[in-house]
């Protein structure tokens, strides 16, 4: 059983350009949902993906916006880099409404210079 | 915003067991208790949940009062490799509802 893998590890991207972060979900879970951690802080939920629609939303600008496809694998999109844009962007897959606990991938280290 | 309060930071021995407490006062009664943990640089981790009885799985036990305002997770024998924040979380278990991070307790287990 493989678990949530994230593509690329590591970026570095100049503040204004647009970035594509990418997420596999562990098997059989169907449900994606992306989180922004800041250096020191906890991660803040940015949205959530259920069967392909866009499931709950956190306090995050439309400038980030997400796809989930029919594989369940997931991209987060953002337009327009900031600076403060610069952290670890996690995915965490799980099954359904009803759950013991998300599987994390390990993170992709977003860098706006 | 997190509706947990939980210490800065903890020190524990090799060996000895760690309690990690964690305040949430304003549970709801359809509100589970969820622990994570983040080891630096990685994803984090699911450890357990709990709704009102106290559980135990292999990595750790719950341990819930009974008017459900505090919690204690409990890592009975720490290793090195258990160093890492630990976050304490409530939410309803229903998917559709996002995790809220607090800022957590680093733990650091000395030799």
């Amino acid at each position: 059983e493989t678990g949530v893998t994230q593509s690329p590890t590591h970026l570095i991207k100049t503040r204004g350009q647009q970035v594509t972060l990418r997420c596999s979900s562990q098997s059989g879970h169907n449900t994606v949902s992306w989180y922004q951690q800041a250096l020191g802080q906890g991660p803040q939920f940015i949205f959530q993906y259920y069967r392909e629609e866009e499931n709950g939303r956190g306090n995050f600008p439309p400038r980030f916006s997400g796809l989930q496809f029919p594989n369940y694998s997931s991209e987060l999109n953002v337009n327009a880099l900031e600076l403060d844009d610069s952290a670890l962007y996690l995915c965490a897959s799980s099954l359904g409404q009803f759950l013991s606990g998300y599987t994390f991938g390990s993170g992709t280290r977003l860098t706006v210079v | 915003d997190a509706k947990t309060t939980q210490p800065t930071s903890m020190d524990c021995a090799e060996g000895r067991a760690a309690n990690l407490p964690c305040n949430h006062s304003t549970i709801s009664g359809n509100e589970y208790v969820y622990w994570y943990r983040q080891i630096h640089s990685q994803g984090p981790q699911y450890i357990i949940h709990g709704l009102k009885n106290n559980e135990t799985n292999e990595m750790a036990s719950l341990i819930i009062t009974e008017d459900r305002k505090s919690s204690t997770l409990i890592l009975p024998h720490a290793t090195l490799r258990d160093t890492a924040v630990y976050y304490c979380i409530v939410r309803v278990d229903r998917g559709s509802e996002k995790l809220v991070f607090g800022k957590g307790t680093k733990l650091t287990v000395n030799p």
